[in-house]
């Protein structure tokens, strides 16, 4: 079974939409995150969420709103879509983060097209 | 501004060689460097970690070296494979209660010829 799943795998849409991103992880994890990757394959940070609190909240666009209905998963919805906002969306999550380093696990990615 | 720069972008090795990524850091504050490994189509994997107390890490054929006072640290790849054939991340992390952030290199793509 996939530790890390997202839906769906690939997201086309117009300009000015709003969609959701859905994640879940059954690997028991606290903290989920949301990365973004862009054409040239920089990966960035979007959120973090701990045991279904928000953690980090890098400088993203209030367009986008993350949801975590419980620390299995953690959505992400994205209001007024932007030609700028096509990129890989990765979900992934990791044990309770502390002072010691523990892995993070990624999802296969979302691909978002905006036309 | 970017705080984990790695090179080179892109990496041709023959099958058999030794393939080198390079990164360097500039928040001292670091606490662990990891290293991951992506397929196309696929999200990242860890590969490999080394803390910042620790010179040189090896798993196999993947051996991280790293040099705190040049706030350097490198990926070597021994017996490089057709299979090794991916984008590598290298990575930084400051630990901290709650979470903690993966901050990421630009990555490198990794061709590995027959």
């Amino acid at each position: 079974d996939t530790a890390v799943s997202q839906t769906p795998k690939y997201l086309v849409t117009q300009m000015g939409n709003d969609k959701s991103i859905k994640c879940e992880q059954n690997l028991g994890h606290d903290t989920m995150y949301w990365y973004k990757q862009d054409s040239k394959k920089f990966l960035k940070i979007m959120f973090s969420y701990n045991n279904k609190e928000l953690i980090i909240n890098e400088t993203v666009p209030n367009r986008f709103s993350p949801k975590s209905p419980d620390k299995a998963h953690l959505n992400l919805h994205i209001n007024s879509l932007e030609l700028g906002d096509s990129a890989v969306y990765f979900c992934a999550s990791s044990p309770l983060a502390g002072l010691s380093y523990n892995e993070q696990f990624f999802g296969p990615g979302t691909r978002l097209t905006v036309l | 501004q970017q705080q984990v720069k790695q090179s080179p972008q892109s990496l041709i090795v023959q099958k058999g060689g030794i393939s080198i990524i390079n990164c360097a850091y500039e928040n001292t504050a670091f606490d662990y460097f990891p290293w991951y490994q992506q397929f196309p189509g696929k999200g990242p994997a860890l590969l490999i970690a080394i803390r910042p107390d620790v010179s040189e890490k090896k798993e196999g054929r993947f051996t991280i070296s790293f040099n705190k006072s040049a706030k350097q640290f490198s990926l070597h790849i021994m017996d490089s494979q057709p299979g090794d054939s991916a984008t590598y991340f290298c990575a930084a992390i400051k630990l901290g209660a709650g979470s903690y952030q993966l901050t990421f290199g630009k990555g490198t793509k990794l061709s590995v010829i027959p």
